[in-house]
């Protein structure tokens, strides 16, 4: 059964960097899509990214789609070697506070548990 | 971008009731559809995805249907532990969208 665990800084300060990384246990990364998804404190999902790995067709391997809301300012990737997938937001705001969880397949099949994360100075 | 839009909001039922939530999309999204039980502090569980196969694991009394731009979620004979925050979403195209979400409450 597949696993995923969301990890990062549950603090940044406005204007800063979020970066969040998601492990996954249980089986490989090199095949599916994975995505991250946001929700602020006693609100909706967001959908933010998704990013397509597959070592076994390269050409659209790392291929990834972002929320027109965020494009500017979001980049997934991942590391294959960890067997892991990164979120990187740029320029926070207090509206960036929110559940972050990261998630298996364009049907989301399988989630973390999310990580909480507060922009504040 | 695909707009979802679920009805109701919220909703009152009584253990043991059936009760269905309807989830629109603003085009057609074919069966790329996932229904999500959220109860408060924990992450969204797939119920349904496909528009109406049941995710492994999750009682048979919840069922999904629909194709195109209507879809249902029905919860036959309601037990405590379904009360809880259901979401639609579509995966047809990018921007993946999310509904609002309907609170199913007990009466």
């Amino acid at each position: 059964q597949v696993q995923l665990q969301e990890s990062g800084p549950g603090l940044v300060k406005p204007s800063e960097t979020l970066s969040l990384t998601c492990t996954v246990s249980g089986g490989f990364i090199n095949t599916y899509y994975w995505s991250w998804i946001r929700q602020p404190p006693g609100k909706g999902l967001e959908w933010i990214g998704t990013i397509y790995y597959n070592d076994y067709n390269p050409s659209l391997s790392g291929s990834t789609n972002y929320n027109p809301s965020l494009k500017s300012r979001v980049t997934i990737s991942v590391d294959t070697s960890k067997n892991q997938f990164s979120l990187k937001l740029t320029s926070v705001s207090v509206a960036d506070t929110a559940l972050y969880y990261c998630a298996r397949d364009s049907s989301m099949q399988h989630w973390g548990q999310g990580t909480l994360v507060t922009v504040s100075s | 971008d695909i707009h979802m839009t679920q009805s109701p909001s919220s909703l009152s039922a009584s253990v043991g009731d059936r009760v269905t939530i309807t989830c629109r999309a603003s085009q057609g999204i074919d069966n790329y559809l996932t229904w999500f039980q959220q109860k408060p502090g924990k992450a969204p569980k797939s119920l349904i995805y496909s528009a109406s196969s049941l995710q492994s694991g999750v009682p048979s009394k919840f069922s999904g249907s629909g194709s195109g731009t209507d879809f249902t979620l029905t919860i036959s004979s309601l037990q405590p532990e379904d009360f809880a925050t259901y979401y639609c979403q579509q995966y047809h195209s990018y921007p993946f969208t999310f509904g609002q979400g309907t609170k199913l409450e007990i009466k």
